[in-house]
């Protein structure tokens, strides 16, 4: 079974800037896997960010960018804001009709 | 406006059953591939279940596969998920989510399931 792996958690400080990583146990995760990231706060639904490596959903501020680092996909915020304390997912579609989500990071601004 | 409601959710004994479902509207329902997310609590994000938009194709995951069913009604704007032999480790918030090609462009609000004696 495939294995999705993000940093549990991060920090990040007011105004900053902090890359959140999305990987394979084994093995490289490309753009041909399409992965996508989504933001939740607890309590509430996810909200889309990002799809296909690095489009932005509609709505979403232009400090959430996503690009793939080496073999991983990354989400990176530019100049941090208090609201960007959430949890973040990154999602992998492993093709047909399959998907499978990392484990999320919890992402800190102090 | 795009907007997914699920229900049905509630307490069942395990080894119980129970039938989500999630009504849609604001988008012509035939035209999406639908797919079933679930949160246990203070968990993260597991995905369940896709259907395509019409019905030829169902694909679980491993810890879903031949207790739930997912069915739709594209006359009915429905997607459905058939939950049966439930576990204690089933418990979680249930999502339904649409299929933005490869990724997840919108979501319902969730509906909560408790399985526990």
């Amino acid at each position: 079974q495939t294995v999705v792996t993000q940093d549990p958690s991060l920090s990040v400080s007011p105004g900053g800037t902090v890359t959140l990583t999305c990987g394979f146990d084994s093995g490289s995760l490309s753009s041909a896997y399409f992965p996508s990231w989504y933001q939740q706060t607890p309590g509430q639904a996810p909200r889309t960010l990002i799809y296909n490596t690095n489009i932005r959903s509609s709505g979403v501020p232009d400090r959430f960018s996503g690009s793939i680092l080496g073999t991983k996909a990354a989400l990176t915020i530019t100049g941090a804001q208090a609201e960007d304390e959430c949890n973040y997912f990154c999602l992998v579609f492993m093709g047909g009709g399959t998907w499978v989500f990392g484990g999320g990071t919890y992402l800190t601004v102090l | 406006e795009v907007l997914l409601v699920e229900s049905g959710g509630g307490l069942v004994e395990p080894g119980g059953s129970l039938r989500l479902s999630c009504v849609v509207s604001g988008f012509t329902f035939s035209r999406y591939g639908m797919i079933w997310v679930r949160q246990a609590p203070g968990k993260g994000l597991e995905w369940l279940s896709f259907i395509s938009r019409f019905d030829d194709r169902r694909d679980y995951a491993d810890s879903v596969r031949g207790r739930f069913t997912v069915s739709r009604d594209n006359a009915e704007n429905s997607l459905y998920l058939d939950m049966n032999r439930l576990r204690p480790d089933d418990t979680a918030v249930y999502y339904c989510a649409r299929d933005g090609h490869r990724y997840f462009d919108s979501w319902g609000r969730g509906t909560l399931v408790i399985v526990s004696s």
